[in-house]
């Protein structure tokens, strides 16, 4: 079936320790985001790509990173998390920008 | 700034009742999604308005949208426990993005 993959599930981390997570999806949509969300509020955008094109939310910590390699992955970095990071991490992708999201799993980090 | 918001933002309903939850948006948009998320889940996509006066139903939930008025509902009908979850509404704002509002977190109880 066609997905949306995270990984991994679950991330535990120390205050300041780079991490990584992971996207992929076999819906070959050109569209993917990366959302942030912190437990009982909406998720909250935090970047996107569009095919290659990078678009940054204008409050996006620079602490927050993004690499999308090929069509299939898309990773985000956080170079130094905080306490204050650890939240739900979603990835979406859609066909097109006005389009439907798909929604992965999600990664869930907890910073210590 | 879009600015989208719900109410209410908890709703504890008994089964087999009906209820509406409401989803005001700020600036004009065309376009509006209904999520559903799952304690702990991703969202789950349920309904894509896409134009004024659009209604679109699934089993015991009807959305609809009134884009004059800024405004969408959900409405529940007959609700069973199944249907405990937290329902998002989202605006696609600059033709490229989605605005989630603030999420209504509904819980059925027998």
């Amino acid at each position: 079936d066609a997905m949306v993959i995270q990984n991994p599930r679950y991330q535990v981390t120390q205050f300041g320790k780079p991490v990584t997570l992971s996207c992929s999806q076999t819906l070959n949509h050109n569209v993917m985001y990366w959302y942030q969300q912190k437990s009982s509020q909406a998720p909250k955008l935090l970047f996107h790509y569009y095919d290659k094109d990078f678009n940054n939310e204008a409050d996006t910590p620079d602490n927050f990173q993004s690499r999308r390699p090929n069509t299939s992955f898309c990773f985000l970095d956080i170079r130094s998390p905080g306490l204050g990071d650890a939240a739900m991490y979603l990835c979406a992708t859609s066909r097109a920008p006005i389009e439907t999201q798909y929604f992965g799993p999600g990664t869930r980090l907890l910073v210590l | 700034e879009l600015k989208v918001e719900q109410n209410p933002l908890f709703l504890s309903m008994q089964e087999g009742k009906n209820y509406t939850i409401y989803c005001n948006y700020s600036t004009t948009s065309d376009r509006l999604y209904w999520y559903r998320q799952d304690p702990g889940k991703s969202l789950e996509s349920l309904f894509v308005l896409l134009s004024n006066g659009a209604v679109k139903q699934e089993g015991r939930l009807m959305a609809s949208l009134d884009t004059k008025a800024r405004l969408s509902t959900l409405h529940i009908t007959a609700a069973v426990h199944d249907l405990s979850a937290t329902y998002f509404c989202a605006v696609e704002r600059n033709t490229d993005k989605l605005i989630f509002g603030t999420g209504t977190r509904l819980q059925v109880f027998p």
